[in-house]
Order: structure tokens, then sequence, then C-alpha cells
């Protein structure tokens, strides 16, 4: 398996644009997970996933932002409008919770620049 | 609700040195606790996984404990080296596979 894919992997964009983010969990994975990681706030979990369903969305820090799982190899995140604040690097992460060890694996994450 | 720290935050060492790094959380109803490792600008890399069953696992010269009890772990690097400069994260799951990440520690290993 690739492992857990994200796109883009670098995102500039002027205040007030839309961004869109994407994550394809690893094949299997009934779990998916967004985070962000600030130097001021480490790494916080914005929402997350089982089975394709939003079971907490209670990290997303506004209304802004929306998530979304169509199915179980595909995940968006979306920021509209972006501010400069939403600067951060954003990670999706998955885990299968079928085997043992319920491992998590992340993505390579997307460094976002909100200008 | 369930509070990682790791400490400590920061650490410069120079090569050959074996190191412990710390992590305590406050509820010790984990299901796992896992170490990370982070490399800067990049994503993070699971290196070890305990099950609250297990008390120790290790990987090459990484060795990871879990004291449930006292709410511990600690990460014991054997031989440091250069290439293992990174930020090292654990993170704690209960019963809803949900982990908790404590801040990190910031990993220097000067030759």
């Amino acid at each position: 398996d690739a492992g857990v894919i994200q796109s883009p992997r670098h995102e500039v964009t002027e205040m007030g644009q839309e961004v869109t983010l994407r994550c394809k969990p690893i094949s299997g994975h009934d779990y998916l997970f967004w985070y962000r990681q600030t130097m001021m706030r480490g790494l916080e979990l914005l929402i997350y996933f089982n089975n394709n369903v939003p079971i907490d969305d209670s990290g997303m820090p506004e209304d802004r932002f929306s998530a979304k799982m169509p199915n179980a190899s595909f995940s968006t995140l979306k920021i509209q409008p972006s501010e400069p604040r939403d600067s951060a690097v954003y990670f999706c992460a998955s885990t299968g919770t079928s085997g043992v060890y319920n491992e998590q694996f992340f993505g390579p994450g997307t460094r976002l620049t909100v200008l | 609700k369930q509070e990682v720290t790791q400490i400590p935050a920061a650490l410069s060492v120079p090569e050959g040195e074996n190191l412990v790094l710390n992590c305590s959380f406050t509820d010790s109803a984990i299901y796992n606790l896992q170490w990370f490792r982070q490399d800067p600008g990049k994503g993070l890399t699971s290196l070890l996984l305990i099950q609250s069953s297990q008390r120790e696992q290790t990987s090459g010269r990484l060795n990871a404990s879990l004291d449930k009890s006292s709410g511990r772990s600690t990460l014991y690097i054997a031989a440091s080296q250069p290439g293992d400069s990174a930020t090292y994260l654990c993170a704690v799951s209960g019963g809803s596979y949900i982990p908790t990440f404590g801040r990190g520690t910031s990993l220097i290993v000067h030759p």
C-alpha cells in the first residue's frame, strides 16, 4: 500500500479564497482523522470519521471549515473563506481497527499558506 | 479528559549517548500508546506501538516501555546518531481509538 496520500503538498492562496485539501486513506482502514499542526498549538484534531461517517467535529475551529468523506477512499477538508490564521500544516491520518494493534498512519501533510 | 505531557521539550546531546524521552498521561484507562518521529517539514512516522497489556516494545536501537498504573512511558534510544535528530511525539488512545498527542521532544544529536 502507498500509505496515506494527501494533495496538494503545498498550497499558497490569498485571504478569502476557498481551499480544498484532499486525502486518500490506507485501503481497508475504517477511521480517518484530520489534524492541524502549528508551532503555537501543536497537533490539533479537527474531525474524524468512522466508516465514512463524521463522528466528532468539535475540533473544527469555525464554520468556515468543513469536511466530507463521500466514500472509503477519499476525504476532503475545505476552508471557505480562508484567513491568514489558517496557515498551518494539515495532516490526514487513518487507522484500521480490524487488526490487533490499531496503529495510526499519517500522510505527508499539506502546508497551507494564506496571504 | 486525557492530557499527555512530554519531558523534556528539547534535548541536545553528543553522538553516542543513550537517551531517555519521557511521556506521561493522566488517564490510565488507555488502549494503546504510540511513539512517532517527525522530521522537519515532514509527516509523522510511527516508531513503536505498545498495547495496554504490554510492558515494552523494541525496534532496533529503540525500546519503548509502558507503565499504565503510573501513567508513564519512556522511549529509550541507544547509541544515538545524528540521523536520530527529529521531534518525537507520543500519543495515547483510549477505547475510542482517538489519540491524544503530547507536544513532543525536539532532539538534536550533534557529531
